[in-house]
């Protein structure tokens, strides 16, 4: 079974900029979700989404959206850009639920904002 | 979810056993501990989880007390792949999102 993959795995971008990345789940999993990394705050959960709908957000401004397609591949996108949005975004893929449902993680997109 | 607390950081030497410990003592009766790690710049992967009694994987096997407020998870023979932050993570249930604490850095040295 393939894993967890996400696309690009490198991405520059400029302040101001927006930015979308892209995860495709393993195979028959129906939730998405979606973590920020960076070294002062660690892993942190951006939002889940199950079936195209958002079930679940963390505390990140509104300039963080994403969405889900019926192929339960996601896309989150970044408005804006701010420096400190410069992190590892990582998506992980699960049969039904977080917590207590196994996550698969992806290899992450890095993300740079000069 | 259950807080934990996980030391910062821990040697082991290569093919030796390496023992990370966990306090989770706030965990409640069907609260399940959970082990994930991190190579570096990689997305965590799942190691193994467990409610009361031990479980072993071919990864690794992870110990629980009794009073289940701590456990260890165990990597029997460590090499230098093993090198990593291992997080211990106690969900809540299947409908919270994981809370990824600092982990364990843990450094296998040849």
């Amino acid at each position: 079974k393939a894993g967890v993959t996400q696309t690009p795995r490198y991405l520059i971008k400029t302040r101001g900029q927006q930015v979308t990345l892209s995860c495709s789940p393993i195979s028959g999993h129906r939730s998405v979700s979606w973590y920020q990394q960076t070294p002062g705050q660690g892993l942190q959960f951006l939002f889940e989404y199950f079936s195209e709908t958002q079930r679940n957000k963390g505390n990140f401004p509104g300039r963080f959206s994403g969405r889900q397609f019926s192929n339960s591949r996601s896309e989150m996108n970044v408005s804006t850009l701010e420096l400190g949005d410069s992190a590892l975004y990582l998506c992980a893929s699960s049969s039904v639920g977080q917590g207590t449902d196994t996550q698969y993680f992806g290899p992450g997109t890095r993300l740079t904002v000069l | 979810d259950a807080k934990t607390t996980q030391p910062t950081s821990m040697d082991c030497a290569e093919g030796r056993a390496a023992n990370l410990p966990c306090n989770h003592s706030t965990i409640s009766g069907n609260e399940y501990v959970y082990w994930y790690r991190q190579i570096h710049s990689q997305g965590p992967q799942y190691i193994i989880h467990g409610l009361k009694n031990n479980e072993t994987n071919e990864m690794a096997s992870l110990i629980i007390t009794e009073d289940r407020k701590s456990s260890t998870l165990i990597l029997p023979h460590a090499t230098l792949r093993d090198t990593a932050v291992y997080y211990c993570i106690v969900p809540q249930n299947r409908n919270t999102p994981l809370v990824f604490g600092k982990g364990t850095r843990l450094s296998v040295i040849a």
